[in-house]
């Protein structure tokens, strides 16, 4: 089972270009998640998607948009990268059941902006 | 505010020896609480979850993790670590009742292990 899929795994980009980060999950999650990784500072959630048609702001979305395309598909956008949002971002994603909460991460993709 | 605290960065301990990797968390209610591992160069893995009844939670791997009401503490403890232990550990939260299952993350506790 591919789980949660991201692409691309590495991607470099200079301070202003833009470009996307694509997330597949093949679980039938309704719930899909963003998340950036810095050292120290654990995991912070950018965007979420509680379920197809929706999406929220999470606790660090400035500089970043995001697309539900369909169940499956939740891509994150950075529109003009900065050097600030050299990270490895993770996508994640989750039953919608109150009760679940487990969420299941892809391998992340590590993105450097010079 | 709402957080998630990791006292430890990094913890080195023998193979072998025991392991205890602390969390405390500041909510109103008591959350759904986890704790993940890292390996390096891989995404999160679920080592266990505590939603409510029995305190003490078995995981994965040899893992176990006690929630302690009184103290807002959600401790990870392996008895003897082995080697392939060493990565990065998260302890996370959900509040009861948020949309959307979101997790609030830990900063993590890097664990290395002597042989």
């Amino acid at each position: 089972n591919a789980g949660v899929t991201q692409t691309p795994k590495f991607q470099v980009l200079k301070t202003g270009q833009s470009m996307t980060l694509q997330c597949a999950q093949d679980m039938n999650h309704n719930s899909m998640y963003w998340y950036r990784q810095d050292p120290g500072m654990g995991l912070r959630l950018i965007y979420y998607s509680a379920s197809e048609g929706t999406t929220d702001k999470g606790e660090v979305p400035n500089g970043y948009n995001v697309s539900r395309l369909n169940k499956r598909e939740f891509s994150l956008r950075l529109e003009s990268a900065a050097p600030s949002q050299t990270s490895v971002y993770f996508c994640a994603s989750s039953e919608a059941r109150a009760f679940a909460g487990e969420l299941f991460f892809g391998e992340g993709s590590r993105l450097t902006v010079l | 505010a709402q957080s998630v605290t990791q006292p430890d960065i990094h913890i080195t301990v023998s193979e072998g020896a025991s392991l205890e990797l602390r969390c405390n968390y500041s909510y109103g209610a008591t959350p759904y609480l986890f704790w993940y591992v890292q390996s390096p160069g891989q995404g999160l893995q679920l080592l266990l979850k505590y939603f409510s009844g029995d305190t003490l939670v078995q995981g994965i791997k040899g893992f176990e993790a006690e929630f302690k009401r009184s103290q807002s503490s959600f401790n990870l403890r392996k008895p003897s670590v082995h080697w392939s232990d060493a990565a990065e550990y998260f302890c996370a939260v959900r509040v009861r009742g948020a949309a959307g299952n979101k997790l609030t993350f830990g900063g993590g506790t890097r664990v290395l292990v002597k042989p």
